[in-house]
């Protein structure tokens, strides 16, 4: 079974403060996304990981991806309130049917 | 370059009726996933189309059937609708790297 699983799943977090939003899947692949949802709207694209050690920035928020241990990072340095959203990541199985395997999502709330 | 588009954005349907739902990809790209997201079960993955061609369908119904057109316009349809149908029905377009998903077809199932 292809699983995908994010952590944590809800983060109140103070504004200029950083942390870490973890993603772990369950069957090799060297492809991972990164998506942002507000609430009532759609997916729009962070950043897309392509291999083993990619690391991609933009603004406050680094994503990297560890194919090895089947394992993304989203980090978020000095929190604003703009960043209140929900964070999904999602692993592409071209092999399963070139198919997106979600995680459940991460709720940020950034309080100022 | 224009985004992905779905039609309608809003819909509300009674218990065993059918809807159809549309999605017009970005211009030049071939494939088109559907995925549902409800709060219970997040994002699902429902079929994915290539040059008109169902290349692969999730854990969903018979219920859920789709199409695509040699413009690469697709639809989906549901049957005999349930109230455990009420979700948020996204659309993807993709090109070799990444998927962009259009803004999305809320259906209230009554």
């Amino acid at each position: 079974e292809l699983k995908v699983e994010q952590n944590p799943l809800f983060l109140s977090m103070q504004e200029g403060k950083n942390y870490t939003i973890y993603c772990n899947y369950s069957t090799t692949s060297d492809r991972l996304y990164w998506y942002r949802q507000d609430p009532g709207k759609s997916l729009e694209s962070l950043f897309v990981l392509l291999s083993n050690g990619a690391v991609k920035q933009e603004g406050r928020l680094m994503a990297s991806l560890d194919t090895k241990a089947r394992l993304s990072t989203l980090h978020i340095t000095a929190a604003v309130h703009d960043l209140s959203a929900t964070y999904f990541c999602a692993v592409f199985y071209m092999e399963y049917g070139n198919k997106l395997v979600f995680g459940a999502g991460t709720i940020l709330r950034v309080k100022s | 370059k224009a985004g992905v588009t779905q039609t309608p954005r809003y819909l509300i349907k009674t218990r065993g009726q059918q809807v159809t739902l549309s999605c017009s990809p970005i211009s030049g790209h071939r494939s088109v996933s559907w995925y549902q997201q409800t709060p219970g079960q997040g994002l699902q993955f429902l079929f994915e189309y290539f040059s008109e061609t169902q290349r692969n369908k999730g854990n969903f119904p018979g219920r859920f059937s789709g199409r695509q057109f040699s413009n690469s316009r697709s639809e989906m349809n549901v049957s005999t609708l349930e109230l455990g149908d009420s979700a948020l029905y996204l659309c993807a377009s993709r090109d070799s790297l990444e998927a962009f998903f259009g803004q999305g077809t809320r259906l209230t199932v009554v």
